[in-house]
This record gives structure tokens, sequence and C-alpha cells, in this order.
């Protein structure tokens, strides 16, 4: 069986601070790896997506992901935030048939 | 338009009742998802249909069931609503075994009282 864990439950952050979350999963496979956004009221939009190659992978809105297979890990990362990166943030992963996703980090961009 | 859109947005239903979300999706993919999130848990999968005929249990299935109605169409029933369903809804679509990237709709908030 395939799970996945995220570090944080809820990060807070000023604008223009560094963003790193956590994501660690448990698959003795092949995986995809994915980063999904949800803003406030709104449905999940996909950040960015690692399927084979460079494990450095960049998504939308200046995010950034690194795949560390020793690791079993997926960490999401942003240089400068801002306040519109407020959301909260699910890493999954596709071991097998299905996506299993975290529990989620919820991110608060302060002005 | 929304490629994957779902009614109602929001419902709020008793104890006891029978109640039906439903998904529709223009994208053309074969796969389709039935999703429950809650605060601190993330999303689970209820159940899966990878195409007309094949429908399969997820994590959380008890209380639930589906009908897949036509590639586009996907709904999802519970029989006797309980309070502890009371959550926010969402469905995906996948095109086949693509990698596995889902395509959520906006989601059903759903209260059971």
């Amino acid at each position: 069986a395939q799970s996945v864990s995220q570090h944080n439950h809820h990060v807070i952050l000023s604008e223009a601070a560094s963003l790193e979350l956590g994501c660690n999963y448990s698959y003795g496979g092949t995986v995809n790896l994915f980063w999904y956004v949800q803003y406030p009221g709104q449905h999940l939009q996909l950040l960015l997506k690692y399927f084979s190659g460079d494990p450095l992978v960049k998504g939308i809105k200046g995010f950034e992901a690194e795949f560390i297979k020793s690791k079993f890990s997926f960490n999401l990362r942003k240089p400068s935030v801002q306040w519109s990166d407020t959301a909260e943030y699910f890493c999954a992963v596709k071991g097998d048939y299905k996506l299993s996703f975290g529990a989620g980090t919820t991110v608060t961009v302060r002005a | 338009d929304a490629d994957v859109t779902q009614t109602p947005r929001n419902r709020i239903t008793k104890t006891g009742k029978r109640i039906m979300l439903e998904c529709s999706q223009t994208k053309g993919h074969d796969r389709m998802y039935w999703y429950r999130q809650d605060p601190g848990l993330g999303l689970r999968l209820i159940y899966y249909s990878f195409d007309v005929k094949d429908i399969n249990k997820g994590e959380i299935s008890d209380g639930y069931s589906v009908s897949r109605q036509a590639q586009a169409k996907f709904s999802l029933s519970l029989e006797s609503a309980i309070p502890n369903q009371t959550a926010l809804y969402f469905c995906a679509t996948s095109d086949g075994d693509r990698g596995g990237e889902q395509y959520f709709g906006p989601g059903t908030r759903l209260t059971v009282t």
C-alpha cells in the first residue's frame, strides 16, 4: 500500500519569505508525484508533477519541487511567497492504480 | 465552461435521507473518481471507475454507492445519510493511465443534520 505524509499542518509566514513544504511517501516501486493547491473556496488545481527525468520540477506560479528517491521525498518550494499563495497544499502519490493524498498543509501568508 | 461539474454545490439534508451527488465531465476521460475531504485528513477515495462497466470501492466506501450512467457521468449516493458523512465531496477524472494526473470538480459541500 502507498501512503503520503506531509510534515506541517499549518504554516504562517510573511510576504517575500521563502516556503518549503515537506512530503514523504511510502511505496516500494515506481511512483508519479504531484502537488495540488486549493485556494479558499475553490477546487484542487495541479501545481506541478513528476513522472521521470530531472528530479527538480518547476510548476506554475513560481513553485518547484525536488524528488529525492533515496529519501522518498518530494518537497515543495517557493523562494518568495505572495499573499495570493494563501491556500491549502496537498502532496499526492500514484504508485499502483490510485492517487493517495497527504493530509494537506494550510499556508497563510501575511501581508 | 468548466470541464468537470458537480451538482449540487451545497446541500443540507437530514439524517436518514437519501441523497445523490452528480458529476459530469466534458474532458472525454474514461476514469472518474469520488473523494471526500475532511479537515486534517486530506482527500480519501470513496469509489472509482475506469470505464462504464468497471466500478471499484476505494478506501471508505461503506455507506456510499455509485452509478456510472455514461462515460461522462458518475453519481454518488448516500442511501441513508448520517452526520459523520458531513464533508466536502469532490469528483475527479483522469485520462487512462497517463501518469495519474486528475482533474477536479468544484466540490459539493454536504451537511447532514
